[in-house]
């Protein structure tokens, strides 16, 4: 069974500081996905992560993949408050079109002004 | 806004009645995915339907079931309804031609039961 695992759970972080989510994943898969859920909402793709050595960027956030050591990070540079939200990887198992996705535990994080 | 319909937003029933959740995916999207998002199991992959049929199941109680119309439109159907079935029910559909596999998520149905 695909287990996949985040840390930390919480994060509270001051503004302008770097800080970086880790996403540990149990079995085999070359494709990640990292979301953004605020409170109550639905969930946001960031970032789509489909081959082992992938990093891709946005604003001040950059997720990266290694899928030997089944790990994907997403860094945050110099957070601001808009940043503020719970994030979650998801991994894939399977071929396209059957995107039965594992979520992570997500990682709630606060960004403090 | 990513395309994904749902209805109704909220919705508030006792236990042991049924209700339905409706989604409309994504215009050209042939696969619908239901998820359950609960504060002790996280996000919970449920059922998938391609163009009509049933593709994937996940950790989908017998007391619900889904259907995926001609018009590519989608139903969860609860019943026989339990406190532990409060949650926010999210549906997605994706692509599904041969792309990165990215799953496109609608607002949710908050389901209350009391």
């Amino acid at each position: 069974e695909l287990k996949v695992e985040q840390n930390p759970l919480f994060l509270s972080m001051q503004e302008g500081k770097n800080y970086t989510i880790y996403c540990n994943y149990s079995t085999t898969s070359d494709r990640l996905y990292w979301y953004r859920q605020d409170p109550g909402k639905s969930l946001e793709s960031l970032f789509v992560l489909l081959s082992n050595g992938a990093v891709k960027q946005e604003g001040r956030l950059m997720a990266s993949l290694d899928t030997k050591a089944r790990l994907s990070t997403l860094h945050i540079t110099a957070a601001v408050h808009d940043l503020s939200a719970t994030y979650f990887c998801a991994v894939a198992r399977g071929n396209f079109g059957n995107e039965k996705l594992t979520f992570g535990t997500g990682t709630r994080l606060t960004i403090i002004p | 806004d990513s395309g994904v319909t749902q209805t109704p937003k909220h919705l508030i029933t006792a236990t042991g009645q049924r209700v339905t959740l409706r989604c409309s995916p994504r215009s050209g999207d042939l696969s619908v995915y239901w998820y359950q998002q609960s504060l002790d199991q996280g996000l919970q992959f449920l059922i998938q339907y391609y163009n009509g049929e049933e593709r994937a199941k996940g950790n989908i109680l017998e007391r619900f079931s889904a259907q995926q119309f001609p018009d590519l439109h989608s139903e969860l159907n609860l019943s026989s309804l339990e406190l532990g079935d409060s949650a926010l029910y999210f549906c997605a559909s994706s692509a599904d031609r041969g792309l990165n596999g990215e799953l496109f998520f609608g607002e949710g149905s908050r389901l209350t039961v009391l």
